[in-house]
């Protein structure tokens, strides 16, 4: 069976400070992993997705994430978080089947 | 392009009342999925089609909740009747079909809040 978990459902950083948001997938068979964000009272949209080729993923608004299979995880980072960084993060995990996976979300809190 | 569209984004409506749902997907996009998000739950994926065809409907809560896809450009979740524990907001999703659909962006529309009192 497949899962995504996401550890701490809120996070909070200091304006400028690192952003560090934990994602584990559980799978028995290689995923795709995704981030989408979530603004307030808005769709989610795609930060950034891996499917295969380089384990590093760059995503908008300076968000990367790694794909490390031994420690399935999947954990998205930002080097200084900003203000508008304020939303609700989700990782998601699909696999082969056309299964769909969503985390339960991360509120991340910027504080100014 | 204009994006994913839901209509209505807000309903409020009584319990035993029948709610529908609608759905424009990004044209070109093969699949289609119907989401619902809860504080309690998160976000669950309700059913999915592929060229209009139901794929998986197996997040379908109960039988009180049915969804279609007449043509590429629309779909329908509807809810009879309605109940209190329904209400959440419901997302609707496309994306391309591409090499793999589970390789794809989904696209979000901007959601329906629902409120059944």
């Amino acid at each position: 069976a497949q899962s995504v978990t996401q550890l701490g459902s809120h996070v909070s950083v200091s304006e400028g400070a690192l952003v560090l948001l934990r994602c584990n997938y559980s799978s028995s068979v290689p995923p795709y992993l995704f981030w989408y964000v979530q603004y307030p009272n808005q769709g989610l949209q795609l930060l950034l997705k891996y499917t295969t080729g380089a384990t590093l993923v760059k995503g908008i608004n300076g968000f990367e994430a790694e794909f490390k299979k031994s420690e399935t995880s999947f954990h998205l980072t930002k080097p200084s978080a900003h203000m508008s960084d304020a939303a609700e993060y989700f990782c998601a995990v699909s696999v082969l089947g056309n299964q769909f996976y969503f985390g339960t979300g991360t509120s991340l809190t910027v504080i100014p | 392009d204009a994006g994913v569209i839901q209509s209505p984004r807000h309903e409020v409506t009584e319990m035993g009342q029948e709610v529908t749902l609608r759905c424009k997907p990004i044209s070109g996009h093969d699949y289609l999925f119907w989401y619902r998000q809860t504080m309690m739950r998160g976000l669950e994926l309700l059913i999915y089609f592929n060229n209009n065809v139901p794929i998986d409907d197996s997040g379908m809560p109960e039988d009180r909740f049915s969804a279609k896809m007449p043509n590429a450009s629309f779909s329908t979740l509807k809810i009879q009747p309605s109940e209190p524990r329904d209400s959440a907001v419901y997302f609707c999703a496309s994306s391309p079909a591409g090499l793999a659909a589970i390789q794809e962006t989904q696209y979000f529309g901007p959601g329906t809040r629902l409120l059944v009192l």
